[in-house]
């Protein structure tokens, strides 16, 4: 059974900085995109940012670009998120996803609030 | 790319079917096979339903199907029952780096 355990999140003050971990189980987690996808309070889905089976490729909203870091540890089966300068329209809740042509397993979710 | 476009809601009876649409573009849903559909209760992970326009992941029951046309996709479910209560969310490949995946606003269906 696939399955993605999720770990990190919580309160941040503006301009601060949080790293969410994600842990892959039940698939080889080494051969498949990962992504973060996000979910601001009583919104839609956003997707943020993917990363390459082998981590050389990263791609990330514009919105994050520069403020956010996805990466991987294949040996580990995990997968990063860091997150630098924080703001305000950064709180929302993260998931990371199993990238297949769509998403197909999530985990599930952690919190980040961004306020001071 | 904007976001892809959905109904606030939708309603249907027990037994009934109701239809949700998502309108896009000819740059991501018109264009891409790659269209899903997201079933979100409250408080939860979304949930695959439909990939690839009109695909069902393995346990989904068959009264969940897709379809699309032009830049607008859809999302059918017949004989509603009350666990099919939830949010529903589409989202469509773009091929933009910037903003690789987009998603609907979400539709919350009500079962009456």
């Amino acid at each position: 059974e696939v399955q993605m355990e999720q770990s990190g999140g919580g309160l941040v003050q503006p301009g601060g900085s949080l790293r969410l971990s994600c842990g892959g189980s039940g698939f080889t987690f080494g051969t498949y995109w990962m992504d973060w996808v996000r979910q601001a309070p009583g919104r839609g889905l956003e997707w943020v940012a993917n990363i390459s089976p082998d981590g050389t490729r990263k791609l990330y909203v514009a919105s994050v670009k520069g403020r956010f870091t996805i990466s991987r540890d294949n040996a580990k089966n995990s997968l990063d998120l860091q997150m630098y300068s924080l703001r305000a329209d950064d709180t929302a809740v993260y998931y990371c996803a199993k990238e297949h042509e769509t998403f197909d397993s999530w985990g599930q979710g952690t919190l980040v609030t961004v306020s001071p | 790319q904007s976001a892809l476009t959905q109904p606030p809601s939708a309603s249907g009876s027990v037994g009934q079917s109701v239809t949700i649409s998502c309108t896009g573009t000819s740059s991501d849903v018109g264009r891409y096979k790659f269209v899903s559909w997201y079933q979100q209760h409250p408080g939860k992970a979304p949930k695959l339903m439909i990939y690839e326009v009109t695909k069902r992941p393995s346990g989904v029951p068959d009264r969940f199907s897709g379809s699309k046309s032009g830049n607008t996709a859809s999302l059918t479910v017949s004989g509603l029952q009350a666990e099919d209560e939830a949010e529903y969310h589409c989202s469509s490949y773009t091929g933009n780096d910037n903003n690789l995946w987009i998603f609907g606003g979400g539709t919350r269906l009500t079962v009456l």
